[in-house]
């Protein structure tokens, strides 16, 4: 099991261009969310996903898509960066509850920088 | 409004001594607490959790103790070790439709001296 993994691990844009940022995982979890982590700061959420074909927003959504087009993955795109979108950005998993809360599993984080 | 807060960016130990790590939250509605630790370069790992509906669980050297009255958490940790150095989160979640979506606290730097 290679568990939640990113794709890119590295990244350097100029502001106003866009990308995608791939978070795949092969646990056959239907809850995938993506976090940025600043520093000082905890990681925020951005957007998450309770099953395939189903998005929705967190905490921190503005200037961000995201699409769950296959349960095993969960793309996050910048439509055009911006400064204040450099940031590491982390992947997560969680199997559904039956009662009781589930150990969710991050990816090894992408670390993204708009100049 | 920042509903789970750890004070202390930074705590320094004695290997082999104890280590407390803090947390306060404002958000009486979490029904779960869970601690995660990172290191440079990687995702954060899973730690211990806690139920709102308990004041403590135990995990080998690591235990967390939760006071609701005080919305205070804190992680011990016995006797610490140097792999122990880290970057620790303190999170909160709830059920229902809450399930899974974290809010994380600022984290604490935790080093553990030879």
């Amino acid at each position: 099991n290679a568990g939640v993994t990113q794709t890119p691990k590295f990244r350097v844009l100029k502001t106003g261009q866009s990308m995608t940022l791939l978070c795949a995982q092969d646990m056959n979890h239907e809850y995938m969310y993506w976090y940025r982590q600043d520093p000082g700061m905890g990681l925020r959420l951005i957007h998450y996903s309770v099953g395939e074909g189903t998005t929705a927003k967190g905490e921190v959504p503005d200037g961000y898509n995201v699409s769950r087009l296959k349960k095993q993955n969960f793309l996050l795109g910048l439509e055009s960066a911006a400064p204040s979108q450099t940031s590491v950005y982390f992947c997560a998993s969680i199997t559904e509850s039956v009662g009781t809360y589930n150990e969710q599993f991050f990816g090894p984080g992408t670390r993204l920088t708009v100049l | 409004d920042q509903q789970v807060k750890q004070n202390s960016p930074s705590l320094s130990v004695q290997e082999g001594r104890i280590s407390i790590l803090n947390c306060d939250y404002t958000n009486s509605m979490f029904d779960y607490f869970l601690w995660y630790k990172k290191y440079p370069a990687e995702g954060p790992t899973f730690l211990i959790s806690i139920s709102s509906i308990k004041d403590k669980n135990e995990d080998g050297r690591f235990t967390v103790f939760l006071n609701k009255s005080a919305k205070h958490l804190s992680l011990h940790i016995v006797p610490s070790q140097p792999g122990d150095s880290a970057v620790y989160f303190c999170a909160a979640s709830g059920l229902g439709t809450s399930y899974g979506k974290l809010t994380f606290g600022q984290g604490t730097i935790l080093t553990v001296h030879p």
